[in-house]
């Protein structure tokens, strides 16, 4: 069964403050390991599909890093903002997505 | 480009009925998804289809649910008998192909089954 664990579960954060959260996923087979952004009430919106060994992905002040031989990627936010406030899900593919549970981001003002 | 169409957004029916939710992917898209949000289980895929073929339904519950995709701008998911435990978000997401390419989700479904 191939599982993909996310930590934090949840994290609180002042605005401003940097923050960053971990996937793990199964280290054979790699295909890709994708980042999604799911703000509440609405859907899941795609932030970076990741394929490489060594991977770096930036869009504005979010990044996200890639280690394909141990098993894990980071997800970096520089200068927290309020609207960063989200479930952000990483999911891991052998051709089907599997995600995992989600690090919930609140940014107090 | 209007994005992936769900219908209904919410749904609201009585234990043993027939429920029927639809999606348009996107035009252009060949690969066609169907997940299940519900709090227990975070999100969870149903059934998945390549040029409008079923590639994987291991994630599909039990019988009572089936998915279709007769042409490339349409699918349907359909629950027949449906159950108080099949109360949950339903979306449906597109891409141009599995695996490498991000996926577009639509507005979700939600579905409440009395």
């Amino acid at each position: 069964i191939l599982n993909v664990e996310q930590s934090p579960q949840s994290l609180h954060v002042q605005e401003g403050d940097s923050t960053n959260f971990t996937c793990s996923f199964p280290s054979s087979n790699f295909y890709a390991l994708h980042w999604y952004r799911w703000e509440t009430a609405k859907s899941p919106e795609a932030l970076f599909v990741m394929t490489l060994n060594g991977d770096e992905k930036k869009k504005g002040r979010i990044s996200a890093t890639l280690n394909t031989k141990e098993g894990y990627s980071y997800l970096y936010i520089k200068g927290s903002q309020p609207e960063d406030s989200a479930t952000y899900l990483c999911a891991f593919t052998t051709g089907k997505l599997i995600f995992g549970q989600g690090t919930t981001l609140q940014v107090k003002p | 480009d209007a994005g992936v169409i769900q219908s209904p957004r919410h749904e609201v029916t009585e234990m043993g009925q027939e429920v029927t939710l639809r999606c348009k992917p996107i035009s252009g898209h060949n690969s066609l998804f169907w997940y299940r949000q519900t709090m227990m289980r975070g999100l969870e895929l149903l059934i998945y289809f390549n040029n409008n073929v079923p590639i994987d339904d291991s994630g599909m519950p039990e019988d009572r649910f089936s998915a279709k995709m007769p042409n490339a701008s349409f699918s349907t998911l359909k629950i027949q008998p449906s159950e108080p435990r099949d109360s949950a978000v339903y979306f449906c997401a597109s891409s141009y192909g599995s695996g490498v390419y991000e996926q577009y989700f639509g507005p979700g479904t939600r579905l409440t089954v009395t």
